[in-house]
């Protein structure tokens, strides 16, 4: 069973710029959910989406946002990138419906910013 | 609000030596979930172990162990005979059912094992 896909796996940006990263969760699961990890805010919650809702968000500023399509694959972007915007993205899925926390994680996007 | 320390920011230990990993949790929520996860170099999160506030048994698994206590809100972490390959950013994490809020990790313990 492959795991959780995401791409890309490096990407060097400039300031202004923006990225959309993209999440293929493992087959047959429908929650994905983002973290920002950053050596000193450590992992942060971004979002979370089940069947193309948003079911949760975290305290990121609007530049942050995110879609699921109706295949469970999902996507982030950041607009308007800023240095400190430099982070790994990780991507995570679940099979569960109810909130329970056990996710599967995929390998990251790791983004630097100019 | 839901908070997890992970005190120890760094550990090192020579290998076959035990090394417990600290996580201490805060929750209002009645029924929640622990977690461990470890983060090898490549950067995925690779789930350990999960245990629901209402089971406290101590769990065992091959050289891994975990402590669970409520009474001193800890989820401890402990590798018998670590080895090289136990080297790893190790994350405790904590997810409520009842307030439906996202896995809010420590800020982890980066263990590492010396040959």
């Amino acid at each position: 069973k492959a795991g959780v896909t995401q791409t890309p796996r490096y990407l060097i940006k400039t300031r202004g710029q923006q990225v959309t990263l993209s999440c293929s969760p493992i087959s047959g699961h429908r929650s994905v959910s983002w973290y920002q990890q950053t050596p000193g805010q450590g992992l942060q919650f971004l979002f979370e989406y089940f069947s193309e809702t948003q079911r949760n968000k975290g305290n990121f500023p609007g530049r942050f946002s995110g879609r699921q399509f109706s295949n469970s694959r999902s996507e982030m972007n950041v607009s308007t990138l800023e240095l400190g915007d430099s982070a790994l993205y990780l991507c995570a899925s679940s099979s569960r419906t109810e909130n329970t926390g056990e996710l599967f994680f995929g390998e990251g996007s790791r983004l630097t910013v100019l | 609000a839901q908070k997890v320390t992970q005190a120890q920011t760094e550990i090192s230990v020579v290998e076959k030596e035990d090394v417990t990993l600290d996580c201490v949790y805060e929750t209002r929520d009645t029924t929640y979930y622990l977690f461990w996860y470890k983060q090898p170099p490549s950067g995925e999160l690779v789930f350990l172990i999960r245990r629901n506030s209402f089971d406290e048994q101590n769990e065992i698994s091959g050289r891994y162990s975990w402590n669970f206590q409520k009474s001193t809100s800890s989820f401890n972490f402990t590798i018998t005979a670590s080895q090289v390959v136990d080297s790893a950013v190790y994350f405790c994490a904590l997810s409520e059912v009842h307030r439906n809020t996202p896995l809010v990790f420590g800020k982890g313990t980066r263990l590492s094992v010396i040959a």
